[in-house]
This record gives structure tokens, C-alpha cells and sequence, in this order.
């Protein structure tokens, strides 16, 4: 079955940076795009960008671009989310999720990793 | 760039009653538009997809309507079980990308 299984949760002090771990299985790692959603205490999903593991191509939300990176191990079928220069604001369960149709990009997420919650404290 | 909104921002209503939501595109994003369900503490689940389409294992109670700017969740029979925050997820790449709405707190009454 498809499971998307994330790193644990961090505590980070404002400016440091965070990468989060989501490690796929059940599927041919290289045939779905994966989302990154962000949702912070009480809040909305907020989307962060997209990977696609077969060719490394990503696209950022402009809220994010400067400070965002997605990458993969795709030899552990594992993808990462970097985010840099860490604010209070950027508390939140962080998930990856994956689109549901092989090698579509327009198509909706239908599995989720369990969530890594970042929390930026001093 | 393209806004989502959504109708009410929270609701209550009884069991047995029929809800509705409301979603709207600031532009036309066809019928490029899912639903999701998020109950606390648990991941969204997805509901609609292409607008209208149920995805495998939703009860039938739940459907979707619309096309182009204005779409609509509908829950035919309210059930206890209901209880939770919906989200629509616009997912076509235009501008600015995969967004969520603000989304909808239903609740019983």
C-alpha cells in the first residue's frame, strides 16, 4: 500500500533552517508529483510547491521562493523540504502529499504523509 | 493571480439536514477543482475531484456541482460523523499555483 512516512517534529530557534524527510512507499517513487502543504496551529492548508521526482523540476509558491527547497534521494525514494531563515509565523505541520494519477501534474492529491510539525521558538 | 474563497467560513446544522458550501474562483479554473474533508488532529481527506466526480469509498451522500468560477459541495443527509473542516483545492498550475480555500467549519447543531 502507499504510505508517505515524514521525519519527526523539530523545534528550531528564528533564522535557522529545517529539512523535513518524506520517504514513499508502494509505488514507483518516479511517477508522481509530490506537493508540500504547510498548516499552522488552528489554521487553513497553505500550499508550498511541487516536485517531480522523475526529473527534478520544481515550482515554488511565490510566498516561498527564495526561501524553499524541494530535493529527492530517489535511490531511497525519499523526498525533502528545506525551508531557510525560520519566523515564528512558520509554525506548522508540515506535509508532503502525493498527486493521485501517474505522471500528471493536474490532477488532486489523494495521499498524505502523517505531518512533521515545525515549531520556531526563542 | 487566481483567489479561492469559500461559503460560509463555518456553519451548524442539524442532523439530517442538507449543507451546502460554496467555493469560488476568482477566474476560471474549468473543472479543475477537488474537495477535501479535515477532521482534528487528522490529514485532509479527498472527497470530489473534476468538480463533481466521487472518489472511491465516499459515501453517496456527499457530491459536487459547478464548472469554470463557482463550484458547490452538497451533503444530502448531514450524519454526526460529517463533522469537520472542507477545503477546495484548486489544482491546475495557473497562477498562483495549487491553492487551498480558506475553508468551512460545519458542525452539528
Amino acid at each position: 500500500q502507499v504510505q508517505l512516512v515524514q521525519s519527526g517534529d523539530e523545534v528550531k530557534r528564528p533564522g535557522a533552517s529545517v529539512t523535513v524527510s518524506c520517504k514513499t512507499s508502494g509505488y514507483t517513487f518516479t511517477d508522481y508529483y509530490l506537493h508540500w502543504v504547510r498548516q499552522a496551529p488552528g489554521q487553513g492548508l497553505e500550499w508550498l510547491g511541487w516536485m517531480n521526482p522523475k526529473t527534478r523540476a520544481t515550482h515554488y509558491a511565490h510566498q516561498f521562493q527564495g526561501r524553499v527547497t524541494m530535493t529527492k534521494n530517489t535511490s531511497i525514494s525519499t523526498a525533502y523540504l528545506e525551508l531557510t531563515g525560520l519566523k515564528p509565523d512558520d509554525t506548522a505541520v508540515f506535509y508532503c502529499a502525493r498527486v493521485g494519477a501517474a505522471l500528471l501534474l493536474e490532477w488532486p492529491i489523494d495521499y498524505w504523509g502523517q505531518g512533521t510539525l515545525v515549531t520556531v521558538s526563542s | 493571480d487566481i483567489q479561492m474563497t469559500q461559503s460560509p467560513s463555518s456553519l451548524s446544522a442539524s442532523v439530517g439536514d442538507r449543507v451546502t458550501i460554496t467555493c469560488r474562483a476568482s477566474q476560471g479554473i474549468r473543472n479543475y477543482l477537488a474537495w477535501y474533508q479535515q477532521k482534528p488532529g487528522k490529514v485532509p481527506k479527498l472527497l470530489i475531484y473534476s468538480a463533481s466526480t466521487l472518489q472511491s469509498g465516499v459515501p453517496s451522500r456527499f457530491s459536487g456541482s459547478g464548472s469554470g468560477t463557482d463550484f458547490t459541495l452538497t451533503i444530502s443527509s448531514l450524519q454526526p460523523e460529517d463533522v469537520a473542516t472542507y477545503y477546495c483545492h484548486k489544482y491546475n498550475g495557473a497562477p498562483p499555483g495549487y491553492i487551498f480555500g480558506p475553508g468551512t467549519k460545519l458542525e452539528i447543531k
